[in-house]
């Protein structure tokens, strides 16, 4: 059985400032992990994914995110937020390919001027 | 190739009749998912296709829910006899099987059907 935990529902940030969206994931066995994001009235993206090689995984528009295990930890971060990557955000457990994802609930990134 | 396609985009219709939902994955891609995303959720598997074999299908919400794939390219959702809460947006993701270096698939995602039943 896999679960993902969004911790935050909503997170509002100024522009420029560090982004954090938090996830807690629990799994029965080595899980592979994503970061999708979702735009308004567009399809879900990835940005990036953990397939158990680097635990520090670098995504695209300036997104990471690290896999602590002690922690069952998957947080997204990016150092300076941009009005742009105001969206959901979804972190994603699978058992190894993409065949059942499991989604988190969400996190509303807002991004404030 | 453009993407995963998905059509309608949009749906209305009234409680109990039936609807069908289409999608067209990237032409080479041999699995094909559906997933259900309701407000405030994230999307919730359904069920994926391997090629024209339907793997699993235990997820699929009730038996007024059935899934196609008959040539192993697009696939078709039929809800029959609608309900309220069957409102949603249904998302259509399409991967290869093909070995990667990195272990890994990606699932591309379309745009989605959104579902309003009256």
């Amino acid at each position: 059985a896999q679960s993902v935990t969004q911790l935050d529902s909503h997170v509002s940030v100024s522009e420029g400032t560090p982004v954090l969206l938090r996830c807690n994931y629990s799994s029965s066995y080595s899980p592979s992990l994503f970061w999708y994001v979702q735009h308004p009235n567009k399809g879900l993206q990835l940005l990036l994914k953990y397939t158990s090689a680097a635990t520090l995984v670098k995504g695209i528009n300036g997104f990471e995110a690290e896999f602590k295990k002690s922690e069952t930890s998957f947080h997204l971060t990016k150092p300076s937020a941009h009005m742009s990557d105001a969206a959901e955000y979804f972190c994603v457990v699978s058992p190894g390919s993409a065949r059942q994802l499991t989604f988190g609930s969400g996190t509303q990134l807002t991004v404030l001027p | 190739d453009t993407g995963v396609s998905q059509n309608p985009r949009h749906k209305i219709t009234k409680r109990g009749q039936n609807v069908t939902f289409r999608c067209d994955p990237i032409s080479e891609h041999n699995r094909l998912y559906w997933y259900r995303q309701t407000l405030g959720q994230g999307p919730e598997f359904l069920t994926y296709f391997q090629n024209e074999a339907q793997l699993e299908k235990s997820r699929l919400l009730s038996d007024r829910f059935s899934a196609e794939r008959p040539k192993g390219s697009f696939s078709t959702l039929e809800i029959q006899r609608t309900e309220q809460g069957d409102s949603a947006m249904y998302l259509c993701a399409s991967s290869s099987t093909e070995v990667v270096p990195d272990g890994n698939t990606e699932a591309f995602f379309g745009q989605g059907t959104r579902l309003t039943v009256v």
